[in-house]
């Protein structure tokens, strides 16, 4: 089992959609997670972070966090052309200062 | 500017060659990461320093060397060694401790060997 998973793609969306991507991780006690966006031949930009339980919403981009089943998800409200990438989800474990990527989901947002 | 950069954006070397990617940051951040990617693949970390004069082995050193002599500055040397230095190789910098460990990447530097 990997350590965080993500579902290669591509998920295919239409314009003005939602766009629903996830991610689940192994370590339990992971603490702190985030969402890179990468257009291809570019390096990540961060997008969102989340620490705690819930949901956590920034412009058209809400995170969604639950530890108890070990999953964190993101979703891009009225998807554009331009959000078209791969998405790569990252965990930072309990211990230690490292980030654990996940392999990441391409994104296509069709006109 | 605050930033990351990195150098060159594209390098080409022989088999055989040794080669050093540079990686500095202005960022004040006291760590710093290498990480590899291959295509269509996700980030594999090589070396992470969370302060001056000491660094640690990521997943995959093999064929690897850096070294951290200024805070601002982490270079990483891929060896002859490194069995398969093709790839996209991406330098990261994060504040421990601070904003839950995020990290922020370079642009980047493509590394081709033939």
């Amino acid at each position: 089992q990997k350590e965080v998973e993500q579902n290669s793609g591509p998920l295919s969306v239409p314009e003005g959609a939602i766009a629903s991507l996830n991610c689940t991780y192994s370590d339990r006690g992971s603490q702190s997670f985030f969402w890179y966006r990468q257009y291809s031949g570019k390096s990540p930009e961060l997008i969102m972070s989340i620490y705690s339980n819930g949901d956590k919403e920034d412009g058209r981009f809400t995170a969604q966090l639950n530890k108890a089943s070990q999953y964190v998800s993101l979703l891009i409200r009225d998807s554009q052309p331009s959000d078209s990438a791969t998405y790569l989800c990252a965990v930072k474990k309990a211990a230690g200062n490292k980030l654990t990527f996940g392999g990441g989901t391409r994104v296509l947002v069709k006109p | 500017d605050g930033g990351i950069t990195q150098s060159p954006k594209y390098l080409f070397r022989k088999e055989g060659q040794n080669v050093t990617l540079s990686c500095e940051q202005n960022l004040n951040h006291d760590a710093m990461y290498w990480y590899r990617q291959d295509p269509g693949q996700g980030l594999r970390l090589i070396y992470y320093s969370q302060i001056v004069n000491d660094f640690q082995k990521g997943d995959i050193a093999e064929g690897y060397s850096v070294s951290r002599e200024k805070k601002e500055s982490f270079p990483l040397t891929v060896t002859s060694a490194q069995k398969n230095p093709t790839a996209f190789y991406l330098c990261a910098s994060s504040m421990p401790g601070m904003q839950g460990y995020e990290q922020y990447f370079g642009p980047g530097t493509r590394l081709t060997v033939t």
